[in-house]
């Protein structure tokens, strides 16, 4: 079993568009992450929730929406698409004091806008 | 703000042999925990190995080791016996070791094996 899942893996989509992956993990964790790897393969944080509640917000554009329904499920949504979010987004979960706060990532969303 | 360094974009070297990753840090913070996350072409980031900043002791993971210079703030990744499964993008990261901190990543090694 996949222990951190998101989909849709791939997504191209027009500028202009909304659009929304999700993400589900199954280790118990009580913590999740979105980062964003641009095409310079560059990782970064974007936001981060502990037990639904929003606890990292990177400096990122309000058209990028986190929603956490509870503490398993980490959604993105994004509206109003550009040409620069083309990236690949990955989720990622971690247990404050468990295992050296190793986090584990899900396998990426790759995101192509047109 | 803590800052991760890979000085070396790409590396490479012959199958069986071994290769040493670089990594530098900077911190101010005494607790704290390293990481080298393997990228293969598949995009998955799948960790490697994981180093606690309390122990002295260098990590190791069968054919990964890490050389752990605390004073330094440098953590190496040494891969012995090189297979072409390894092939891929290193990434050091970084986290504190309190609350819920996010990972700090360098830019990224890419090592290609030579058959």
């Amino acid at each position: 079993d996949t222990a951190v899942s998101q989909t849709p893996k791939y997504l191209v989509t027009q500028m202009g568009n909304d659009k929304s992956i999700k993400c589900e993990q199954n280790l118990g964790h009580d913590t999740m992450y979105w980062y964003k790897q641009d095409s310079k393969k560059f990782l970064k944080i974007m936001f981060s929730y502990n037990n639904k509640e929003l606890i990292i917000n990177e400096t990122v554009p309000n058209r990028f929406s986190p929603k956490s329904p509870d503490k398993a499920h980490l959604n993105l949504h994004i509206n109003s698409l550009e040409l620069g979010d083309s990236a690949v987004y990955f989720c990622a979960s971690s247990q404050r004091g468990s295992s050296g706060n190793t986090i584990y990532f899900g396998e990426g969303s790759w995101l192509t806008v047109v | 703000a803590q800052t991760v360094t890979q000085s070396q974009p790409e590396m490479s070297v012959q199958e069986a042999e071994t290769v040493t990753l670089s990594c530098t840090y900077d911190t101010s913070e005494s607790d704290y925990y390293l990481f080298w996350y393997k990228q293969p072409p598949s995009r998955q980031m799948i960790l490697v190995i994981r180093q606690e900043a309390y122990k002295q002791q260098n990590a190791t993971e069968n054919r990964f080791s890490v050389n752990f210079q605390k004073a330094a703030k440098s953590f190496s990744l040494k891969i012995s016996d090189s297979q072409l499964g390894d092939a891929a993008m290193y990434f050091c990261a970084y986290r504190n070791n309190f609350g819920n901190e996010k990972l700090t990543f360098g830019t990224g090694t890419r090592l290609t094996i030579i058959p």
